[in-house]
């Protein structure tokens, strides 16, 4: 069974970056049909999808945060990363990575329990 | 961006009853339309992809329909389980965006 855990500090500080880093676990992270997203989730808001990495290390990320984001894949330890620079309160939120199949239609099959991340001084 | 309105925002409703959610795109999406459910606390739960596929595990009284800008999801005979939020997403276009969410409540 495929499963999907994120891990981060939980706190950051206005302006400083945040580092999240999602484990993949019952399957390989080098799959041909499958992107490896990150979706955020403000508390009592709705889902913004912030991009996507695939195995080889091309990425995709939502122009909305503005060069602000970095995506990294580690194959040899099935695990990939975000990276999101200059944080302020409203990227407050709860961070999903998810599992994006690609292999006929494009859709979120699974996805990891979500870490809540806080900015605050 | 490619736009998704849900209609209505909130709804209640009877175990047994049975509800359909609108989805609205402001541009075609095709039928790269997802659904999810979401309960407090969890993470979202694929329920129906590619607009009317029934995601494996996934209960049969849920269906979805449509194609280009309008979608719905429809269960058909509500279960004490289905009160939950629930999101369309498109992934026609990136950005993917999702509707703002559908709340389920008891009546």
């Amino acid at each position: 069974q495929l499963q999907l855990r994120e891990s981060g500090p939980g706190l950051v500080k206005p302006s400083e970056t945040l580092s999240l880093t999602c484990t993949v676990s019952g399957d390989s992270i080098s799959s041909n049909s499958y992107y490896w997203g990150w979706i955020r989730q403000p508390p009592g808001k709705g889902l913004e999808w912030i991009g996507y990495i695939y195995y080889t290390g091309k990425t995709y990320y939502n122009s909305s945060l503005e060069g602000r984001v970095t995506m990294s894949v580690d194959t040899s330890k099935n695990q990939f990363s975000l990276k999101l620079t200059s944080m302020t309160a409203a990227d407050t939120a709860v961070y999903y990575c998810a599992r994006e199949n690609t292999s006929w239609a494009n859709y979120f099959d699974y996805w990891g329990q979500g870490a809540l991340l806080t900015v605050s001084s | 961006d490619i736009q998704m309105t849900q209609s209505p925002s909130s709804l209640s409703a009877s175990v047994g009853d049975r509800v359909t959610i609108t989805c609205r795109a402001s541009q075609s999406a095709s039928t790269y339309l997802n659904w999810y459910q979401q309960k407090p606390g969890k993470a979202p739960k694929l329920l129906i992809y590619a607009a009317s596929s029934l995601q494996s595990g996934v209960p049969s009284r849920f269906s979805g329909s449509g194609s280009g800008t309008d979608f719905t999801l429809t269960i058909s005979s509500l279960q004490p389980e289905d009160f939950a939020t629930y999101y369309c997403q498109q992934s026609y276009r990136t950005p993917y965006t999702f509707g703002q969410g559908t709340s389920l409540e008891i009546k």
